[in-house]
């Protein structure tokens, strides 16, 4: 069975303060793991897919990193409106199911 | 482009009431799913759709049922509502499904009293 555990659960940081989020998966067979931000009220948005160890994407103050058994979510001088909830999950080589970590929640103070 | 649409946004039932969730999207995508989101602890699969016609169970399908008679449209049936399907309620669509990423709706609140 494919589990996805993120960490911390909760996460405060000043304007400013740089970061990682983890996210620690075990899967049968990984085809993706993918970032997701949600923000209060609000479904999922999609932010990167990682297919292969040692992958990186970036977007703006976020970068995505991949091993074999983790996925760092790093922050760099966050900003209030990067403040969210940031979902991880894997795709296993199965199917068309995705397995989802219980999210980070990010709240940054200015 | 409205993207993925889902009504009501809110409801309550009463145990035993049945109802049902709607969700339509306008990308043209073949595959749709369902999702529930309980605090902590992740979104859990309902059911999916490959495409008009065809669905296929999830993780957690026990209590609900769903249908595609369309592309665009994948609503969500409760039958015989229970406490225990209190939660948040997310649509989502995928061009291709697999790798593709999905695309959600804002999702259904929903409690079960």
């Amino acid at each position: 069975e494919d589990q996805v555990t993120q960490s911390p659960e909760a996460l405060r940081l000043q304007e400013g303060e740089s970061s990682s989020l983890n996210c620690s998966y075990t899967v049968s067979g990984l085809r993706g793991l993918f970032w997701y931000r949600q923000d209060p009220g609000k479904g999922p948005e999609f932010l990167f897919t990682l297919y292969s160890a040692g992958e990186e994407k970036e977007k703006e103050r976020l970068k995505a990193t991949l091993t074999k058994k983790e996925s760092f979510l790093h922050i760099t001088a966050p900003k209030p409106e990067d403040s969210a909830t940031y979902l991880c999950a894997v795709l296993n080589n199965a199917g068309n199911m995705l397995t989802f970590g219980g999210g980070t929640r990010l709240m940054v103070k200015p | 482009n409205a993207g993925v649409t889902q009504t009501p946004k809110f409801r309550i039932l009463k145990i035993g009431q049945s109802m049902t969730l709607q969700c339509a999207q306008d990308m043209n995508h073949n595959y749709m799913y369902w999702y529930r989101q309980d605090p902590g602890m992740g979104l859990k699969l309902i059911y999916y759709s490959v495409g008009a016609g065809i669905t296929d169970k999830g993780e957690v399908p026990n209590g609900y049922n769903v249908s595609r008679s369309t592309t665009e449209d994948f609503p969500l049936r409760l039958e015989l509502a229970a406490p225990s399907q209190t939660s948040v309620y997310f649509c989502a669509s995928s061009a291709t499904g697999g790798r593709s990423p999905l695309h959600f709706g804002n999702g259904t609140r929903l409690t079960v009293t």
